[in-house]
């Protein structure tokens, strides 16, 4: 199983607040990953890093911001919670080099904004 | 346009019967394809990857195969347990980018019943 964690696993919040999801890997992994995810739809990618400092956004506009200061570390932070921010957060990371860069996922965090 | 299609979109079996999921996909350049399962609530997990060259992978019950030519795959689960109630996601993998960018299908929601 992979040691990857997310904080916290369900939030449900009022509109308007400030909220940060939590991601760390044990794994010494580079490159690191957030993906949104409606049920029944594809994941969608929000965010990415290649490394420490190292942030990019991904396919999907999001409101959200992260982070990468620390190697085993990427949080995501919503300034302001609005209910189309609903959705399931998933984190991952994966080696950098070889050819197969498999990702591995976190449990996910499943957020309600109300 | 790069998509991968995943059919049936769900799918009802019994305990110890066999069941064939598909995955169509448009990505190129084609570097590889994941299956990955998805458990209600959780990340995904990977089960199996194939690179070009590889026709078929099997992981336990699950075998799943590629024709490159044909830009198909199947994950043929035998003998289902209730545990394989999930979700399958087919995630295609090209090379034309730096990222090593990923396209998700929106899974087959399996059910296994007693």
């Amino acid at each position: 199983e992979a040691d990857i964690y997310q904080t916290p696993r369900y939030l449900v919040i009022g509109t308007g607040k400030k909220i940060t999801l939590e991601c760390s890997q044990t794994m010494g992994h580079d490159k690191m990953y957030w993906y949104q995810q409606d049920p029944g739809m594809e994941l969608h990618l929000i965010h990415y890093s290649y490394g420490v400092n190292s942030t990019e956004k991904g396919d999907l506009s999001s409101e959200s911001t992260v982070s990468r200061i620390r190697t085993e570390h990427f949080p995501l932070t919503l300034e302001s919670a609005r209910p189309s921010h609903t959705s399931q957060y998933l984190c991952a990371s994966s080696e950098t080099g070889g050819q197969t860069d498999t990702q591995y996922f976190g449990p996910g965090t499943r957020l309600t904004v109300l | 346009k790069n998509q991968v299609e995943q059919s049936p979109q769900s799918l009802i079996i019994l305990e110890g019967k066999n069941c064939t999921l598909q995955c169509n996909y448009t990505v190129s350049p084609f570097s590889n394809l994941r299956w990955y399962k998805q458990d209600t609530g959780r990340g995904p997990v990977s089960l199996t990857i194939m690179t070009f060259s590889e026709n078929t992978k099997s992981n336990g019950r699950y075998t799943a195969t590629l024709d490159a030519d044909t830009k198909q795959s199947s994950l043929h689960i035998t003998a289902s347990q209730l545990s394989d109630s999930a979700s399958y996601i087919c995630v295609v993998s090209d090379r034309g980018s730096t990222l090593g960018r990923l396209y998700f299908g929106r899974g087959t929601q399996l059910t296994v019943w007693p």
